[in-house]
């Protein structure tokens, strides 16, 4: 089956520096989503990418879907203390199913303020 | 609200019970999805419905799971006989549409959840 590997699993940074997480899967991907959750609440979308090479900004975030198709990555930069949460990465897969994304399991990152 | 709402935000139950959980999507949106997140880990897919068209159900663990969805509004996931290891939080999302071919008009958004307890 599908698998999706993210990391680190967690991080504790100092606030003000720059953090970088990453996913891989095992098979290609032709969209890549990263999400924020914060402790009782669904996951909300930071950004969206649908081709590889892309590479798109929100704010202090930056994302770039590989051109492997294969991997991602999710920067932010100058953290600050609301940036703590869990970070996920999803892709999908539309040759396989069009409807089915899979998520990472996850990068909880901790700012130190 | 404008967003996706759950209920009950949390939910105990005894092992052996069946437990309905339900999902309001955001007004107009056509699609629906159902995850599974388990303490500590990422979400995993369990139904997908797009209007009435046959729900992709590929994600759903075992026959104990079955959900329905009425339309384009309201769906319910229900566990049969619950194990402890259905204990986790099953999340709601819903997107403005699937078959388009517009792929930012896909992204999902998700409510709150629901916590489950199997005891």
């Amino acid at each position: 089956g599908q698998q999706l590997n993210q990391s680190p699993q967690s991080m504790f940074i100092q606030e003000g520096e720059d953090v970088s997480m990453n996913c891989t899967s095992s098979s290609i991907f032709n969209t890549w989503l990263w999400y924020k959750q914060d402790p009782g609440e669904g996951p909300v979308l930071l950004i969206a990418l649908y081709k590889a090479g892309e590479l798109t900004s929100n704010g202090r975030l930056t994302a770039q879907f590989g051109i492997t198709r294969k991997d991602s990555f999710l920067n932010i930069s100058a953290s600050i203390p609301s940036d703590v949460g869990i970070y996920f990465c999803a892709g999908r897969d539309t040759a396989n199913n069009f409807n089915k994304f899979y998520f990472g399991s996850g990068t909880k990152l901790n700012v130190k303020p | 609200g404008a967003g996706v709402s759950q209920s009950p935000s949390n939910k105990v139950t005894e092992k052996g019970k069946d437990v309905e959980l339900r999902c309001d999507p955001i007004s107009g949106h056509t699609a629906l999805y159902w995850y599974r997140q388990r303490l500590g880990q990422g979400l995993e897919f369990l139904i997908y419905f797009q209007g009435n068209s046959a729900p992709d159900k590929s994600g759903l663990p075992s026959d104990r799971f079955s959900a329905e969805r009425t339309g384009e509004s309201v769906s319910t996931l229900t566990i049969q006989r619950t194990q402890q290891e259905d204990s986790a939080v099953y999340l709601c999302a819903s997107s403005l549409a699937s078959s388009s071919e517009l792929a930012r008009s896909r992204t999902q958004y998700f409510g709150p959840g629901t916590r489950l307890l199997v005891l």
